[in-house]
């Protein structure tokens, strides 16, 4: 089992539609959770941390279920600059290392 | 601008040759970290410094590796002796250092072609 998994997609969704999906981690023990975006052929970039009682910022919604080990993006009213690949990041036991998923693939459609 | 940099952007090189990349992180940023991505995949950590100290390296980090950061300042991933299974994009990314788990902010990356 990988140490962190999402599913790869695509999602193809409507322009103004909700969108939601979540990444599974496998270590207990991970306390530090964010959300990057990537660009095709880009480097990434962070959309948001994810905080243990949940976080909004703006259309971006993240959430953490501790006793499921998952976290999970919603984006609302969805444009169509939000395609792209978004990865989920969680770190490995105490150190400083970032495990990092391989990304789920959203398009928007117009 | 102020963000992470890299250099080379692109780089194509012959299986044996050494290969140099060099990182400038954010100016007040103690931590760089080096990554490898290949297509379809997320990032793989590679190594991590705190300031000039080189703290950690991933095993996937062979002896044809090595990184250094001198001064606290830029850092410079070499390999050498060149494999095709080396072509990768190598992302650099650096955190403020104040605290353990840290938001990272990457540069554009090298995309290096092994032929």
């Amino acid at each position: 089992r990988k140490e962190v998994e999402q599913d790869p997609g695509p999602f193809n969704v409507p322009e103004g539609a909700t969108v939601a999906f979540n990444c599974t981690y496998s270590n207990s023990a991970s306390q530090s959770f964010f959300w990057y975006r990537q660009d095709c052929r880009k480097e990434p970039k962070l959309l948001m941390s994810v905080y243990s009682s949940g976080n909004e910022d703006g259309r971006f919604t993240a959430q953490l279920n501790r006793a499921s080990q998952y976290i999970s993006l919603l984006i609302r009213d969805s444009k169509l600059s939000d395609s792209a690949t978004y990865l989920c990041v969680v770190n490995r036991d105490s150190n400083y290392q970032l495990i990092w998923g391989a990304g789920t693939k959203l398009i928007i459609k117009p | 601008d102020t963000g992470v940099s890299q250099n080379p952007r692109h780089k194509i090189t012959k299986r044996g040759q050494n290969v140099t990349f060099r990182c400038d992180p954010i100016s007040e940023h103690n931590r760089l970290y080096w990554y490898r991505q290949t297509l379809g995949q997320g990032p793989e950590f590679l190594t991590y410094f705190q300031n000039e100290a080189q703290l950690e390296k991933s095993r996937l980090l062979s002896d044809r590796f090595s990184a250094e950061r001198p001064k606290g300042s830029f850092s410079t991933l070499e390999i050498q002796r060149t494999e095709q299974g080396d072509s990768a994009m190598y992302l650099c990314a650096s955190s403020l250092g104040t605290r353990k788990y840290e938001e990272q902010y990457f540069g554009p990356g090298t995309r290096l072609t092994v032929t």
